[in-house]
């Protein structure tokens, strides 16, 4: 039963467009949210986070939208750049389940 | 340097061989935690360090799995009586608090490849 869901495996956008990863949550209880970034054979690299009581935070191309009543969060990065092109996590953690539940990952690719 | 390392990079056995694998955290990082990541899988919790103490070992996945912390600084994870199931890469982070805090994330190694053969 995943409590973290990535639904959409992969994603390819055009450099200079809008990516945008999406998450979807089951516990209610979650109140902390992070993206981390993974390339090939290194480990996954902390992106952003957002806590429950905001609903976005914003770090330079990457803004992260929690949206608590859908369940849902959602990254944008904007202009997307081929350096961008890497395997995206998300992680979610709180109440009951101190651990962070990571999601399976989407592999986003920017286009030259 | 000063991130999280781990070593070895890649080990690779025979089943049934026992292994070790070590994770120095960042400096000051009270906490420490242990992932497993399957191929295609995503990053799954093994055991989490609040200092020497591990208050969660809900992620072993069996009593083949042990890990110790020692001055609140190097951890090892052993796998005894190693299975080919056991092949993944495995990872280590660090955070400066608790697990789960606002403002505290957790910083990864590049992880462990282990393979068994």
């Amino acid at each position: 039963d995943q409590q973290v869901k990535q639904n959409s495996p992969s994603l390819s956008v055009q450099e200079g467009r809008i990516s945008i990863l999406n998450c979807d949550y089951t516990n209610s209880m979650f109140d902390y949210f992070l993206w981390y970034k993974k390339y090939p054979a290194e480990g996954p690299t902390f992106l952003i986070s957002i806590s429950s009581i905001k609903d976005k935070n914003e770090d330079g191309r990457f803004t992260v939208f929690l949206n608590k009543s859908a369940k849902h969060l959602s990254l944008h990065i904007v202009p997307s750049q081929p350096g961008d092109s890497a395997v995206y996590f998300c992680a979610a953690s709180g109440g009951s389940q101190g651990n962070l539940i990571f999601g399976k990952g989407t592999k986003l690719s920017v286009k030259p | 340097g000063a991130g999280v390392s781990q070593s070895p990079s890649n080990k690779v056995t025979e089943k049934g061989k026992d292994v070790e694998l070590r994770c120095d955290p960042i400096s000051g990082h009270t906490a420490l935690y242990w992932y497993r990541q399957r191929l295609g899988q995503g990053l799954e919790f093994l055991i989490y360090f609040q200092g020497n103490s591990a208050p969660d070992k809900s992620g072993l996945p069996s009593d083949r799995f042990s890990a110790e912390r020692t001055g609140e600084s190097v951890s090892t994870l052993t796998i005894q009586r190693t299975q080919q199931e056991d092949s993944a890469v495995y990872l280590c982070a660090s955070s400066l608090g608790g697990r789960g805090r606002p403002g505290q994330p957790q910083h990864f190694g590049d992880g462990t490849r282990l393979s068994i053969l």
